[in-house]
């Protein structure tokens, strides 16, 4: 069964870069799709975007502009960039595996929280 | 920026039926694209309940299931149990902002 786990900075200053990494196992990253998903405090899940294995990408129109999603095949990772945050930034991001339209494995989840 | 509505809570007592509502659109539900549903205790990894509308995963109890009409879709539980208790939300695809997975506004399940 595939796991996936996030990893990255906890706090992050407005304007900076967010950077989250999410590693997983039990399957090779070389199939299917895989996406960012957050979740702002008291609110609900928000899609940022996927990475599909054959190359193409697939943004979230109110972040497009901030969002990079790339993915490292030698270490089955797959990484989220977003700039210049804001508060409005601070969420749970997860990482997940797409498979056919739905999300059939979840990461816990992280807390970022985008203060000075 | 949840295009999908379900009701903030429902709430029953152990062993009876609940149900969740997710209403969408021309554009996502009613344009045929499928519903799929999450079971999501704090602090911990959503969960797959349904896909495409009425399956469940395996190891998913069949107290649960899933079922689409028009724009909208639904989620029932039978038999309603303490471990139950969780916010649930739905997920679909939306074909008018260039290709967009939206999710629902998420449904608190209280056990009473």
């Amino acid at each position: 069964q595939v796991q996936l786990q996030e990893s990255g900075p906890g706090l992050v200053k407005p304007s900076e870069t967010l950077s989250l990494t999410c590693t997983v196992s039990g399957g090779s990253i070389s199939t299917y799709s895989w996406s960012w998903i957050r979740q702002p405090p008291g609110k609900g899940l928000e899609w940022i975007g996927y990475f599909y294995y054959s190359g193409s990408t697939n943004y979230n129109p109110s972040l497009k502009s901030r969002v990079t999603i790339s993915v490292d095949t030698s270490k089955n990772q797959f990484s989220l960039k977003l700039t210049s945050v804001t508060a409005a930034d601070t969420a749970v991001y997860y990482c997940a595996r797409e498979e056919g339209s739905y999300y059939s494995g979840w990461g816990q989840g992280t807390l970022v929280t985008v203060s000075s | 920026q949840s295009v999908l509505t379900q009701p903030p809570s429902v709430s029953g007592a152990p062993g009876q039926r609940v149900t969740i509502s997710c209403t969408g659109s021309s554009s996502n539900i009613g344009a045929g694209y499928d519903v799929h549903w999450y079971q999501h205790l704090p602090g911990t990894a959503p969960k797959l309940l349904i896909y495409g509308n009425s399956n469940r995963p395996s190891g998913v109890p069949d107290r649960f299931s899933g079922s689409k009409s028009g724009t909208s879709a639904s989620l029932a539980i039978t038999g309603l149990q303490a471990e139950d208790e969780a916010d649930y939300y739905c997920q679909s695809y939306d074909s008018s902002l260039s290709g967009l997975y939206v999710f629902g506004t998420g449904t608190k399940v209280t056990v009473l």
